[in-house]
């Protein structure tokens, strides 16, 4: 079983739409959990950790389930500018710091 | 907004050719990291680096990679005899303890 799983996509969307991404991850210890945003031939970069209550930034809505071992990323009100690759990203206990990476989700968000 | 910076931008070299990539970590941060993309692949997770010492490698990082912090400023990743699969982007990043990671604009290693 891969360490950190997701649905490849692409996620075809309208402008407006709202989205949601999923993501399950291997070790139930795992420590930390996060979003990141990659944009085509670019670095990842950070868009929001994700926290055991459930956290919102703007748009985006990230919820934790540990018991489910999963994590979901909301994205309400796309915009085209959010076109980009999704990563599930988990810091798994023992793992020492380093991020483990899921395959991620790609988006299009169009007219 | 203090960032992670990667050089060269884009490196062609020719198999069984050593090649040398240059990060500039963020200042302040502990933990510096080096991570490969192969095209249409994930990223890939190679070796960490803390208190000057190699903290944890993959099974990617083998006897042709190496990494040095040689100065108070950069982090290098050196391929001894790059082979034609090396060919990927990769990304530097660097990070406090137990937070998230910052990546560099990565470079785009060509092995021909």
């Amino acid at each position: 079983r891969k360490e950190v799983e997701q649905d490849p996509g692409p996620f075809n969307v309208p402008e407006g739409a709202t989205v949601a991404f999923n993501c399950t991850y291997s070790n139930s210890a795992s420590q930390s959990f996060f979003w990141y945003r990659q944009d085509c031939r670019k670095e990842p970069k950070l868009l929001m950790s994700v926290y055991s209550s459930g956290n919102e930034d703007g748009r985006f809505t990230a919820q934790l389930n540990r018991a489910s071992q999963y994590i979901s990323l909301l994205i309400r009100d796309s915009k085209l500018s959010d076109s980009a690759t999704y990563l599930c990203v988990v810091r798994f206990t023992g793992g020492g710091n380093k991020l483990t990476f899921g395959t991620g989700t790609q988006l299009k968000v169009e007219l | 907004e203090p960032e992670v910076t990667q050089t060269p931008s884009h490196q062609v070299t020719q198999m069984g050719q050593e090649v040398i990539l240059r990060c500039v970590p963020i200042s302040n941060h502990l933990y510096f990291y080096w991570y490969r993309q192969i095209l249409g692949q994930k990223v890939e997770f190679l070796v960490s680096f803390y208190n000057n010492e190699i903290s944890e490698k993959s099974e990617i990082f083998d006897d042709q990679f190496s990494v040095e912090r040689p100065d108070g400023s950069n982090f290098t990743l050196k391929i001894r005899s790059t082979k034609l699969e090396d060919s990927a982007m990769y990304f530097c990043a660097s990070s406090d303890p137990n937070s998230p990671l910052h990546f560099g604009n990565g470079t785009r290693l060509t092995v021909t």
